[in-house]
């Protein structure tokens, strides 16, 4: 079946600008999580959304970031006035349910570039 | 999460067994292994995990000491195709689900 997808692949901007970046779980997947990495770096764990519960916010660097999740689906990661320091790859993951013993699949992730 | 530890790099020639080890000495009686690989330019592929007892599947070996306190992946004839980044993480049951990442071991195999 479908693995997860992200859009776009590529994010150019200027600083200052707000983006948008998108990720499709896998369907059935019932938590969803996005992360990001910075070059030659390990993942940073930004935000977690488990089904209907609160979403887990602990993870996000600062007010400009902000995400949501429609339903079981779709979910948009956006930031506010970007900064030079928010390039990155923002990857995405989506699970059965969270437990231990589950499998986040993760999609290819989006490389973010502020100029 | 308990913390692990792993070389930053190593060598395996091709075809021939990569053994890449963790230290996770800490660890409690909840926290299960798990071992993830990020080819470059892709997203992290998860291997294979394991609580107390030794795992096999498709991909990989993987092999817990009896304190747990350590553990090996085992990629049986590893390929080209291997070279890869590997975390090795460990993450309790009633956590909410989020993936700890290290730095990870960088796996040259080389032909």
């Amino acid at each position: 079946g479908a693995g997860v997808s992200q859009s776009p692949s590529n994010k150019v901007t200027e600083k200052g600008k707000d983006v948008e970046l998108r990720c499709d779980p896998i369907s059935g997947h019932t938590a969803l999580y996005w992360y990001r990495q910075r070059l030659g770096q390990g993942l940073e764990f930004l935000i977690y959304f488990q089904g209907n519960s609160a979403p887990d916010k602990s993870g996000l660097p600062s007010d400009r970031f902000s995400a949501e999740r429609t339903g079981e689906s779709v979910s948009t990661l956006t930031i506010q006035r970007t900064q030079q320091e928010d390039s990155a790859v923002y990857l995405c993951a989506s699970s059965l349910v969270s437990r231990a013993a589950d499998t986040q699949y993760f999609g290819p992730g989006t490389r973010l570039t502020v100029l | 999460d308990a913390k692990t530890t792993q070389p930053p790099s190593m060598d395996c020639a091709e075809g021939r067994a990569a053994n890449l080890p963790c230290n996770h000495s800490t660890i409690s009686g909840n926290e299960y292994v798990y071992w993830y690989r990020q080819i470059h330019s892709q997203g992290p592929q998860y291997i294979i995990h394991g609580l107390k007892n030794n795992e096999t599947n498709e991909m990989a070996s993987l092999i817990i000491t009896e304190d747990r306190k350590s553990s090996t992946l085992i990629l049986p004839h590893a390929t080209l195709r291997d070279t890869a980044v590997y975390y090795c993480i460990v993450r309790e049951r009633s956590n909410t689900g989020k993936l700890i990442f290290g730095q990870g071991t960088t796996l040259q195999v080389k032909p």
